[in-house]
């Protein structure tokens, strides 16, 4: 039972390169998640998408595009990335039957831009 | 504007005794309150929950509790194990679609 799947597990970049960070969850969830972690920042939210089809802005969207390919495929695109975004990301998939349930999170995306 | 506040960066407990980790909300819009447990290089893992409509949820060594007029929860953690150490976040959402997380409160339980 794989969960919630990130690829890659690390990644380094130059300044404005580009690069798609891979999500994927196997538990039939409609809700995915892109977060940011950053020291003293706590967890951040990117994008979320609520549904297949459907994608909403977070509380740090600038920078990203996301794309929810299907119910299970949620990718997080950075265009042109930049130092500030150094962090590590975590996409997360909630969501079944029950309308209140957890979140599931990936083991993470440690992303450095030189 | 920081939703979910968690004012304590670290704490220290010995083996045995309790942990009280705290986490303050400003949103009364929240009804759905969460605590993730996090190791290092690791994603974070659920702990435990409550819904707004309820003040207290336990689960073994673990306690949530929700004071929705003073927009305050709290998880007890009785006894404090090793084990335990490890940072752990208070998240809220709002009818299931978002989770606004805190900062993190780094537990150490000396053995």
């Amino acid at each position: 039972n794989a969960g919630v799947t990130q690829t890659p597990k690390f990644q380094v970049l130059k300044t404005g390169q580009s690069m798609t960070l891979q999500c994927a969850q196997d538990m039939n969830h409609n809700s995915m998640y892109w977060y940011r972690q950053d020291p003293g920042m706590g967890l951040r939210l990117i994008y979320y998408s609520a549904s297949e089809g459907t994608t909403d802005k977070g509380e740090v969207p600038n920078g990203y595009n996301v794309s929810r390919l299907n119910k299970r495929e949620f990718s997080l695109r950075l265009e042109s990335a930049a130092p500030s975004q150094t962090s590590v990301y975590f996409c997360a998939s909630s969501g079944s039957r029950r309308q209140y349930t957890e979140a599931f999170f990936g083991q993470g995306t440690r992303l450095t831009v030189v | 504007d920081q939703q979910v506040k968690q004012n304590s960066p670290s704490l220290s407990v010995q083996e045995g005794r309790i942990s009280i980790l705290n986490c303050d909300y400003t949103n009364s819009m929240f009804d759905y309150f969460l605590w993730y447990k996090k190791y290092p290089a690791e994603g974070p893992t659920f702990l435990i929950s409550i819904s707004s409509i309820k003040d207290k949820n336990e689960d073994g060594r673990f306690t949530v509790f929700l004071n929705k007029s003073a927009k305050h929860l709290s998880l007890h953690i009785v006894p404090s194990q090793p084990g335990d150490s490890a940072v752990y976040f208070c998240a809220a959402s709002h009818t299931g679609n978002q989770f606004y997380f805190g900062t993190g409160t780094s537990l150490t339980v000396i053995p």
